[in-house]
């Protein structure tokens, strides 16, 4: 069975251009996040869904960020416009569901570089 | 507010002995649940073993267990048996019953030395 795919692996864009990620979880996992991994630090939440909502946006750059999931298996995440600090590395993970022990799984991540 | 705090930037373990690596967690609510991921180099988070705040036991999984301690609020991981292949950085995360999102930590930095 295939894990979470993300695409691409890497991305160098120069600030204010537009860039977008995509995610591909695990056929049949109804939860999917999308997390941001700064440099030396763990993860951190910028969305999670629930099928297609988006059921937690809380911690998402509103301004510069946007994400959908069309139809509630691939996902995209934009950045428009990018800025220096948006540079990390930005993780896609699905779960089954959200029972406590549910675990999730992650894709290999984009590494964005602003320039 | 969840809080995984996780001491050790970085350790030092010998090829083939057992090393611990700390987790302290702060929440509210009765019921969730601690994850132990590994990173490696190459960018994918792996998990590794999980613990529920109503478990009995400490959970294992081959050579990694978890020393389960509730009422300090910590979940340290135990690797036994150090493999070069086990340098990685680990995460240390929690899924509050409420919350349902995975919180994690700063992460520690092992290097398994031959």
């Amino acid at each position: 069975e295939a894990g979470v795919v993300q695409s691409p692996r890497y991305k160098i864009i120069e600030k204010k251009q537009p860039v977008a990620f995509w995610c591909n979880p695990i056929s049949g996992h109804n939860t999917l996040y999308w997390y941001r991994q700064n440099l030396g630090q763990g993860p951190e939440l910028l969305i999670r869904y629930e099928n297609e909502e988006a059921v937690d946006d809380s911690q998402l750059p509103k301004d510069r960020f946007s994400a959908e999931r069309l139809k509630g298996v691939d996902s995209t995440l934009k950045i428009q416009p990018a800025e220096l600090g948006d540079s990390a590395v930005y993780l896609c993970a699905s779960s089954l569901d959200v029972r406590l022990g549910t675990e999730a799984f992650f894709g290999q991540g984009t590494r964005l570089t602003v320039v | 507010a969840q809080k995984i705090t996780q001491t050790q930037p970085g350790m030092f373990v010998q090829e083939k002995e057992a090393v611990t690596l700390d987790c302290t967690y702060d929440t509210s609510d009765p019921s969730y649940g601690l994850f132990w991921y590994k990173q490696p180099s190459s960018g994918e988070m792996i998990f590794l073993i999980y613990q529920g705040s109503y478990d009995q036991q400490n959970a294992t999984e081959g050579r990694y267990s978890l020393n389960f301690q509730k009422a300090r609020k910590s979940a340290n991981l135990v690797i036994s048996a150090s493999q070069l292949g086990d340098s990685a950085m680990y995460f240390c995360a929690m899924r509050e019953n409420y919350g349902q999102n995975f919180v994690f930590g700063p992460g520690t930095r092992l290097s398994v030395l031959p």
